[in-house]
């Protein structure tokens, strides 16, 4: 248990469907972000948030939108994906910009 | 561009033996390198870091080292047990950017 929790642990959806993926960390730690992993590529750093305000974002098409209600909670809102978005789509959180703390991911699989 | 590389998809190691795992980078700003594992259905779970002002970090079985000039960096694991099988990824950081490399599965037989 790393305490970043990810639900669901599988999704699959279609094209014109609508999804959230959630993460909550246990950690108190005061960024968190969003990553996706595709087969054999690397990690793809897609949002990062500082205290709730976003830093980062890495060119993400705008069918993925992110949400940070408060420190302890991340979502990744989807909507109209492509089957190339089929990935294991991972949160973490840090803090002060150590290691990251992964969530165990949400399997999504665009049909 | 990749910043981060790990050129060996895989490495098959007999258990008791030594596993070297290597990754490559190729931004001198990194302020630290981390290895994490990750095993099938599970998120990566954090093993080991160096910070960049050192070239070697030890914690019971798991060494890395870290040679700047070269930038490149690997991580040992001694004696290698069955246990040990997973995929490890490689990461290097600067600020809250942390940029990862493909991964090498390693695969430690009884």
């Amino acid at each position: 248990e790393t305490g970043v929790t990810q639900t669901p642990r599988h999704l699959v959806m279609g094209m014109t469907n609508k999804k959230s993926l959630k993460c909550e960390q246990h950690l108190g730690h005061n960024a968190m972000y969003w990553y996706k992993q595709s087969a054999k590529k690397p990690l793809e750093l897609m949002f990062v948030y500082n205290f709730k305000e976003q830093t980062e974002n890495n060119s993400v098409p705008s069918r993925f939108s992110p949400e940070c209600p408060n420190s302890s909670h991340l979502f990744l809102h989807l909507h109209t994906l492509q089957p190339e978005d089929s990935a294991l789509y991972l949160c973490a959180s840090s803090q002060d910009n150590e290691k990251l703390f992964f969530g165990s991911g949400t399997q999504l699989s665009v049909l | 561009d990749q910043q981060v590389k790990q050129n060996s998809p895989s490495l098959s190691v007999q258990e008791g033996r030594i596993s070297i795992l290597n990754c490559d980078y190729t931004n001198s700003m990194f302020d630290y390198f981390l290895w994490y594992k990750k095993y099938p259905a599970e998120g990566p779970t954090f093993l080991i870091s160096i910070s960049s002002i050192k070239d070697k970090n030890e914690d019971g079985r798991f060494t890395v080292f870290l040679n700047k000039s070269a930038k490149h960096l690997s991580l040992h694991i001694v004696p290698s047990q069955p246990g040990d099988s997973a995929v490890y990824f490689c990461a290097a950081s600067t600020g809250n950017q942390f940029y990862f490399g493909t991964g090498t599965s390693l695969t430690v037989i009884p």
